[in-house]
C-alpha cells in the first residue's frame, strides 16, 4: 500500500545543478501537488495540477516547473538550483473534482534537498 | 496578516492533561477545514476533518467556529506519542484545489 512515492529522499546539489524530483501514487487521485516547507513557516504550494493534462501555478513557483507525466506521475524540476532552494519538497495527491475540496490531501515521506 | 494563524508553542503538558489548540483563518469564504499532524522531519498527516458540527474522533474533537473564523482542536488524557506538530489547514476560495497550511503548533507531552 505505497500511497504517494517521492524519489529521491536526500539530495546535495550545488549552485547552478539541475534536478528533478519525482512523484508517483497509486491511489487514481486525479489532483497532485507539490509544496516546500521551511523551518517556521507553512507548507507552501509551488505547483499543482488539477487532472491529468493540467498545470498551474501555486504561491511560489520562480524556479521550478512541473510535468503531469500521466494520471500517477506529476515531477518537479530545478532548472538552475539556487541556495533559496533548500528545503523539504512534499508531493500530495488528493481525489479532486470537488468545489470547494472537501478530501484531504495525502503526502509523500519528503526529498531533503540542499543547495551550496 | 498571514492566511491561516497558529500559536506555535511549544505547548508543554504532562500525561494524561487536556488541551487546546486554536487555529484563525482570514477568508471568511473558506468552507474546508482539516487538522493534520506532522511528527519531525516526516509527512503531514490527516489528523481530522472539521465540520461545521462539531466532530469528535476518539480523545480530539474538533470545532468551527463561522462567526469568530477560528477552528480548534481538543486532546483529552494525552499521551505521550501525541507530542507532534498540529498544522491547520484551510481552503483558499480563490481555486477549487488549493489548501493553505498553517506553520503549525508543537506539542510536547512529558511523562
Amino acid at each position: 500500500n505505497a500511497g504517494v512515492t517521492q524519489t529521491p529522499k536526500f539530495q546535495v546539489l550545488k549552485t547552478g545543478q539541475s534536478m528533478t524530483l519525482q512523484c508517483a501514487q497509486d491511489m487514481n487521485h486525479n489532483s497532485m501537488y507539490w509544496y516546500r516547507q521551511d523551518p517556521g513557516m507553512g507548507l507552501r504550494l509551488i505547483y499543482y495540477s488539477a487532472s491529468e493534462g493540467t498545470t498551474d501555478k501555486g504561491e511560489v513557483p520562480n524556479g521550478y516547473n512541473v510535468s503531469r507525466l500521466n494520471k500517477r506521475e506529476f515531477s518537479l524540476r530545478l532548472e538552475s538550483a539556487a541556495p533559496s532552494q533548500t528545503s523539504v519538497y512534499f508531493c500530495a495527491s488528493s481525489e479532486g473534482g470537488a468545489h470547494p475540496p472537501r478530501e484531504p490531501q495525502h503526502f509523500g515521506d519528503g526529498t531533503r534537498l540542499s543547495i551550496l | 496578516r498571514k492566511e491561516v494563524e497558529q500559536d506555535p508553542g511549544p505547548f508543554n503538558v504532562p500525561e494524561g492533561a487536556t488541551v487546546a489548540f486554536n487555529c484563525t483563518y482570514s477568508n471568511s469564504a473558506s468552507q474546508s477545514f482539516f487538522w493534520y499532524r506532522q511528527d519531525c522531519r516526516k509527512e503531514p498527516k490527516l489528523l481530522m476533518s472539521v465540520y461545521s458540527s462539531g466532530n469528535e474522533d476518539g480523545r480530539f474533537t474538533a470545532q468551527l467556529n463561522r462567526a469568530s473564523q477560528y477552528i480548534s482542536l481538543l486532546i483529552r488524557d494525552s499521551k505521550l506519542s501525541d507530542s507532534a506538530t498540529y498544522l491547520c489547514v484551510v481552503n483558499r476560495m480563490d481555486s477549487s484545489y488549493k489548501l493553505i497550511f498553517g506553520s503549525g503548533t508543537r506539542l510536547l507531552v512529558r511523562p
